[in-house]
């Protein structure tokens, strides 16, 4: 059964670019969350969707936003890149509730 | 130069050692914990999860404890080896917000 796959694993971009992160959970799982990793911060809580919605958003600017596809694919945008985007960017798929998060590589973003 | 990172606690242990790693929740409402595993470079692994209506769920040498009363969660690893180094975070969920909040994890270390 295959895992969690995002890419891209890396990716360099030049402050004020734009990103797009793709993520393609395990096979029948509908929740997709997203979250920053950095040293500073930790583990980050971005947004979470299931069938396509929006369930829950965390603290981050609207630079930050995602969507997930009716075959449960997300993505995630960050627009006007700045410095401190650098990080991890994770992305977890879970069949439910309470039902286990299994989390991807992770996209290693680098702004300069 | 390098931003300051999270200040993370260690656990140095013997291979062959017992290792209990100590997490502290903060929201009453959490009702689903879950450990993970994270090596350098690798997205967090799941290791095992307890809901809020059980105080201790076994897996494979690992063992998770849950006090509800003073928020407190453990996890046990039994016969550490090497291989169990890395930094393990718990995470907590109030089941309504479908967020994961994790802790600032602990860095295990397992000397031959």
């Amino acid at each position: 059964k295959a895992g969690v796959t995002q890419t891209p694993r890396y990716l360099i971009k030049t402050r004020g670019q734009q990103v797009t992160l793709s993520c393609s959970p395990i096979s029948g799982h509908r929740s997709v969350s997203w979250y920053q990793q950095t040293p500073g911060q930790g583990l980050q809580f971005l947004f979470e969707y299931f069938s396509e919605t929006q369930r829950n958003k965390g603290n981050f600017p609207g630079r930050f936003s995602g969507r997930q596809f009716s075959n449960s694919r997300s993505e995630m945008n960050v627009s006007t890149l700045e410095l401190g985007d650098s990080a991890l960017y994770l992305c977890a798929s879970s069949p439910g509730s309470y039902r286990g998060y299994t989390f991807g590589s992770g996209t290693r973003l680098t702004v300069v | 130069g390098e931003s300051v990172g999270l200040h993370l606690p260690t656990l140095s242990v013997q291979e062959g050692d017992n290792s209990i790693i100590n997490c502290a929740y903060s929201n009453s409402a959490s009702d689903y914990f879950i450990w993970y595993k994270q090596e350098s470079g690798k997205g967090p692994q799941f290791i095992i999860d307890i809901r809020s209506n059980m105080d201790k769920r076994q897996g494979q040498r690992v063992t998770v404890l849950l006090n509800k009363t003073v928020k407190h969660l453990s996890l046990q690893i039994a016969a550490t080896q090497p291989g169990d180094s890395a930094v393990y975070f718990c995470a907590e969920m109030d089941g309504s917000n479908y967020k994961l909040t994790f802790g600032k994890g602990t860095l295990l270390t397992v000397n031959p």
